[in-house]
């Protein structure tokens, strides 16, 4: 059962638009909420994350939106750029434990 | 600082092969964990350790070891590699005071044939 999903596998923007990305959940017990961005041949690196506390976290180009409610949260990258096509990977966390759940990732692709 | 290192890159093992991924951090991060990322799929927390002797098992387990006698090293045993450890690992630590921000290497494309 996965408890953490992007059902958008990839998703084309064009570049100066806006981007996008989608992340559901089903475990009510999730407080803390991540971003990770990984290019080919490389690790996820951590791009932005948020509390359940809040509903909104706004880093540069990047923000992230949290929907406790609808156990929804996006990620908003405006505007988009040339060097944002990647994977996105959503993940979550709860309490203080020490594991991540990951959804499956989107494949962004920014057209120029 | 050269983060999460992890060796080797690649690898072809035959079934029932044994092999040990190595992986080592220098930014003195008690929290270490390995993955696995199969194709369309997220990562799954093979085993994660919080400290120095201490290991514990994640989501898939089995077919795995693992130990930690070091703060900086975690490396990864396979006994009897099968073609379903096929997959890409990964390795990643945090610090006692980042929330869930977990620092990656770059991986270890494994293949068993």
């Amino acid at each position: 059962d996965q408890q953490v999903k992007q059902n958008s596998p990839s998703l084309s923007v064009q570049e100066g638009r806006i981007s996008i990305l989608n992340c559901d959940y089903t475990n009510s017990m999730f407080d803390y909420f991540l971003w990770y961005k990984k290019y080919p041949a490389e690790g996820p690196t951590f791009l932005i994350s948020i509390s359940s506390i809040k509903d909104k976290n706004e880093d540069g180009r990047f923000t992230v939106f949290l929907n406790k409610s609808a156990k929804h949260l996006s990620l908003h990258i405006v505007p988009s750029q040339p060097g944002d096509s990647a994977v996105y990977f959503c993940a979550a966390s709860w309490d203080s434990n020490y594991q991540l759940i990951w959804g499956a990732g989107t494949k962004l692709i920014i057209k120029p | 600082n050269a983060g999460v290192t992890q060796t080797p890159k690649f690898r072809i093992l035959k079934i029932g092969q044994s092999m040990t991924l190595q992986c080592t951090q220098d930014m003195n991060h008690n929290y270490m964990y390995w993955y696995r990322q199969d194709p369309g799929m997220g990562l799954k927390l093979i085993y994660y350790s919080v400290g120095a002797g201490i290991t514990d098992k994640g989501e898939v387990p089995n077919g795995y070891n693992v130990s930690r006698s070091t703060t900086e090293d975690f490396p990864l045993r396979l006994e009897l590699a099968a073609p379903s450890q096929t997959s890409v690992y990964f390795c990643a630590s945090r610090g006692q005071n980042s929330y869930n921000e977990q620092f990656f290497g770059p991986g270890t494309r494994l293949t068993v044939l």
